[in-house]
């Protein structure tokens, strides 16, 4: 199984300032046949499912502020929040749909500071 | 617009049995594969089980093999998940969500609890 770690557990940011979330995998989730990073982000904030932020490591779902951006190829990669709002006080995950087992990270709680 | 609706969970007792359903609308449910994840309290997000388009592959955590069995209708535009021997452990909130190569929408959840 690809394993997934996260760092920080827990963040806490000030407004208005960038917060960055790395993510690991124990091995690559790149496929050299199509050069494609299968590394998702979601966001989940209490008593909601996870929501989906970026997807192919880099790609901006639809109605995602642009404030977030993710990086990274292979077996790192980070997500952005280039000044954090009071709104984006969540969880968040990295997930591989890379192989079967799909894994996640363990979650990285961002506060406020 | 794109909806997943769960129903299904509840209050059982160990070694219980349990049908969560993910009724999807909005889209051509026939086309995505599904997954089911869970989350049990104030833990992070575990994959439980995912079936192909026309439910001739499935997989399976090792936690919930041999106990879980994953489902689809596609007449009725629904995915299932039967749970049996159920335990403790299976506590959690359980997720539907569809695949567009990444998990582009998700069932709003519902809360399994096995307890006696």
């Amino acid at each position: 199984d690809i394993v997934m770690t996260q760092s920080p557990d827990s963040l806490a940011v000030s407004l208005d300032e960038r917060a960055t979330i790395s993510c690991k995998s124990s091995q690559t989730v790149l496929d050299s046949s199509n050069n494609k990073n299968y590394l998702s982000w979601f966001q989940q904030k209490p008593g909601q499912p996870p929501r989906l932020l970026i997807s192919w490591a880099s790609t901006r779902e639809s109605g995602v502020p642009d404030r977030f951006s993710g990086s990274g190829s292979g077996t790192d990669f980070t997500l952005t929040i280039s000044s954090l709002q009071a709104a984006d006080v969540a969880v968040y995950y990295c997930q591989q749909y890379y192989d079967i087992p799909r894994t996640f990270g363990q979650g990285t709680k961002l506060e406020i500071k | 617009e794109v909806q997943l609706v769960q129903s299904g969970g509840g209050l059982v007792q160990p070694g219980g049995s349990l049908r969560l359903s993910c009724a999807a609308s909005g889209y051509t449910f026939s086309s995505h594969w599904m997954h089911w994840v869970r989350q049990a309290p104030g833990k992070g997000l575990m994959w439980v089980s995912y079936i192909n388009t026309d439910g001739s592959a499935t997989a399976y955590a090792d936690s919930v093999k041999g106990r879980f069995t994953i489902s689809r209708d596609n007449a009725k535009n629904t995915l299932y998940l039967q749970m049996n021997s159920l335990r403790a452990e299976d506590t959690a909130v359980y997720y539907c969500a569809r695949t567009n190569d990444a998990w582009d929408y998700w069932g709003q959840g519902t809360l399994v609890t096995v307890s006696s």
